[in-house]
């Protein structure tokens, strides 16, 4: 089993619309809930981190994790063609291997 | 400005024939790795360093080697480089000393790799 699994994808929507993207864990381990945007030929870049379980909101984005379904969500609130992107979860436990684990990456396109 | 920078961003070669990607950041990050990228498999790293002259394998290192004589620099070596070692790579920096706190990296803008 893997420890992060992730949907592919890819994920086509019209702009305005409210995405869900989401990802399941198996290590209870994991304290530092992550998503990273990752633009055609670029790096990814941390979009927005939770801490434990809880909601945490930026903008048109809230990142939701529930710890005790090991789930993580990102939800991108009127969505915009600059969306575009791939999306990747990541996972870390501080107090572990240093290594932070990532999803596959879901392909989201904002159709305007 | 603050950045980590590979290159090169694009090389083609030929299996056998010694390569090194360079990597360098610029926020006196002490944490550095680095991971391939390809297709349904994600992001996987292959080695990081905690600090100067300190390294260790990540999840896929067979087939590289890394060096940390300085703290900006983590040069990917690939010694005798096969198809299977086609990807995408991505050099990444962290804050922390002893180790990372939170998890947040900061990605250079990748070099694809393919080998023929």
């Amino acid at each position: 089993q893997k420890e992060v699994e992730q949907d592919p994808g890819p994920l086509s929507v019209p702009e305005g619309a409210i995405v869900s993207l989401n990802c399941t864990y198996s290590n209870s381990a994991f304290q530092y809930f992550m998503w990273y945007r990752q633009y055609s030929r670029k790096g990814p870049e941390l979009l927005m981190y939770t801490y434990s379980s809880g909601n945490k909101e930026d903008g048109r984005f809230t990142a939701q994790v529930d710890k005790s379904s090991k789930y993580i969500s990102l939800f991108i609130r009127d969505s915009q063609p600059s969306d575009s992107a791939t999306y990747l979860c990541a996972l870390f436990n501080s107090g572990g291997y240093q290594k932070v684990t990532f999803g596959t990456g879901t392909k989201l396109q904002v159709i305007p | 400005e603050a950045q980590v920078t590979q290159n090169p961003r694009y090389l083609i070669t030929v299996t056998g024939k010694k390569l090194t990607v360079t990597c360098s950041q610029n926020m006196n990050h002490e944490y550095m790795s680095w991971y391939r990228q390809d297709p349904g498999l994600g992001l996987r790293q292959i080695y990081y360093s905690m600090n100067v002259e300190v390294t260790d394998k990540g999840d896929v290192p067979e087939g590289y080697k890394v060096s940390r004589k300085e703290k900006r620099n983590f040069p990917l070596i690939l010694e005798s480089p096969s198809p299977n070692q086609t990807s995408l790579y991505f050099c990444a920096s962290s804050f922390g000393g002893s180790r990372i706190d939170t998890g947040e990296l900061f990605f250079g803008e990748g070099s694809r790799l393919t080998v023929l």
